[in-house]
């Protein structure tokens, strides 16, 4: 059903920087905030990035977001093992009532 | 600190009605608005619908009328049902609040998740 486009695994030493990219359309990211969920396996989803590049407070400076046209990123500099997990993108979609659209997902591993 | 407590039944029969309950804890009720979010399995995170502190909600198109979102602030909580349920229905279902409506603002609390098995 998703219709933002999320590559389905990415992985970093280290200490390395990745970016996870969001692909979306004039009806959702174009016209809406993006926000950027961090989830492990049998645990609750954590919000790391809200309207598109806002880090909520208590979050580490690591996580950037940005946003640009129907697109966009995530980037996290100086990986850690403990990033390891489930990366969502999400944004609002204004086609017919409206709702929440969650990207495909990311697997990220920490190698 | 705001906590939410997830109840319900887990495991349903085809056609049956899942329901389950988020309680608020340690936080206001009013002024927010509050979510439910699956996960099937294998699959990822899927928002079903959302309520406003006075009651309005908003539904994902996809699941087609079959759920309903209420709210009993006399309890400080909101509740899911869905109906008529499948295989397809089963997963890990979230309860969760946002500071402001959907299309705007994030899900930044989060229940502990329950987990809804469908099976005859």
């Amino acid at each position: 059903q998703s219709v933002l486009t999320q590559p389905p695994s990415a992985s970093g030493t280290p200490g390395q920087s990745v970016t996870i990219s969001c692909s979306g359309s004039s009806s959702n990211i174009g016209s809406n905030h993006v926000h950027w969920y961090h989830h492990l396996p049998g645990t609750a989803p954590k919000v790391l990035i809200y309207k598109s590049s806002q880090r909520p407070s208590g979050v580490s400076d690591r996580f950037s977001g940005s946003k640009s046209g129907a697109s966009a990123s995530l980037h996290i500099r100086g990986l850690r093992s403990e990033d390891e997990g489930d990366y969502y993108c999400a944004a609002w979609d204004d086609r017919l009532t409206g709702h929440v659209l969650f990207g495909e997902g990311t697997k990220l591993t920490v190698l | 600190q705001v906590q939410l407590h997830q109840g319900g039944a887990g495991l349903l029969q085809p056609s049956e009605t899942l329901s389950l309950i988020c309680g608020v804890n340690g936080g206001a009720f009013s002024g927010f608005y509050w979510s439910w979010i699956r996960q099937s399995p294998g699959k990822g995170l899927e928002w079903i619908g959302q309520i406003t502190h006075v009651g309005y909600a908003t539904y994902n198109p996809s699941l087609r009328g079959r759920v309903i979102i209420s709210i009993d602030t006399s309890k400080n909580q909101f509740s899911l049902k869905v109906n008529s349920v499948t295989a397809a229905d089963r997963g890990v279902y979230y309860c969760s609040r946002s500071s402001g409506p959907a299309f705007n603002y994030p899900m930044d609390v989060w229940g502990q998740g329950t987990t809804v098995a469908v099976s005859s």
